[in-house]
């Protein structure tokens, strides 16, 4: 089983509307998970962090755990052309410092 | 200093040559990473160094040998590799990872001919 899932495929939003991804994990240990930022042939870049329950909130961006549930989610308000990218979900469990990453979701914001 | 510095950024390499990618950080993080990435997959670890020590290899194959030489430089050294192993390769750091993640840099993209 994977460490984190994310399985919505490419995600279409207009501009201005607000793009919702979502990641699942199965380990109920101590953990923090991250949301990366990828654009096309450039390298990830973290836009996000959580680690409490609850929402976290950034400018434009929400996240949200849900440890009884088992999922992170990335909200992304009002969202512009400049937020298309690949966008990656990555889960650390602590004690062991090795980051590991969902196989990202495609937002395509349309203008 | 935010960045992690990676050279070169482009290489093209025959199937035996030896090359080494180089990837420096000047923000006192104490841990380094190589992550490996083929298209439209997400970055896969390869290693991990912690206080300039190797901490996790993730089985990859000795044609990958990393080194650590000091605090601030990680090099992953390339020989005899197979056209399969083009990818991009990223290099990263961290301090507190559970708080702040890890640090990317801009990577290497590596052709094998």
């Amino acid at each position: 089983q994977k460490e984190v899932e994310q399985n919505s495929g490419p995600l279409s939003v207009p501009e201005g509307a607000i793009a919702s991804l979502n990641c699942t994990y199965s380990d109920r240990g101590s953990q923090s998970f991250f949301w990366y930022r990828q654009y096309s042939g450039k390298s990830p870049e973290l836009i996000m962090s959580i680690y409490s329950n609850g929402d976290k909130e950034d400018g434009r961006f929400t996240a949200q755990l849900n440890k009884a549930s088992q999922y992170v989610s990335l909200l992304i308000r009002d969202s512009q052309p400049s937020d298309s990218a690949t966008y990656l979900c990555a889960r650390g469990v602590y004690g062991n410092n090795r980051l590991a990453f969902g196989k990202g979701n495609q937002v395509v914001v349309i203008p | 200093d935010t960045e992690v510095t990676q050279t070169p950024k482009h290489l093209v390499m025959g199937m035996t040559n030896k090359k080494s990618l180089k990837c420096e950080q000047h923000m006192g993080h104490r841990a380094m990473y190589w992550y490996k990435q083929k298209a439209k997959k997400p970055p896969e670890l390869m290693f991990v160094y912690s206080y300039e020590k190797l901490s996790i290899n993730e089985s990859v194959p000795s044609r990958f040998s990393p080194e650590c030489p000091n605090s601030s430089l990680l090099n992953l050294h390339l020989h005899a590799l197979q056209p399969e192993d083009s990818a991009l390769y990223l290099c990263a750091s961290s301090q507190d990872w559970r708080t702040e993640g890890y640090t990317f840099g801009s990577g290497t993209r590596l052709t094998v001919v």
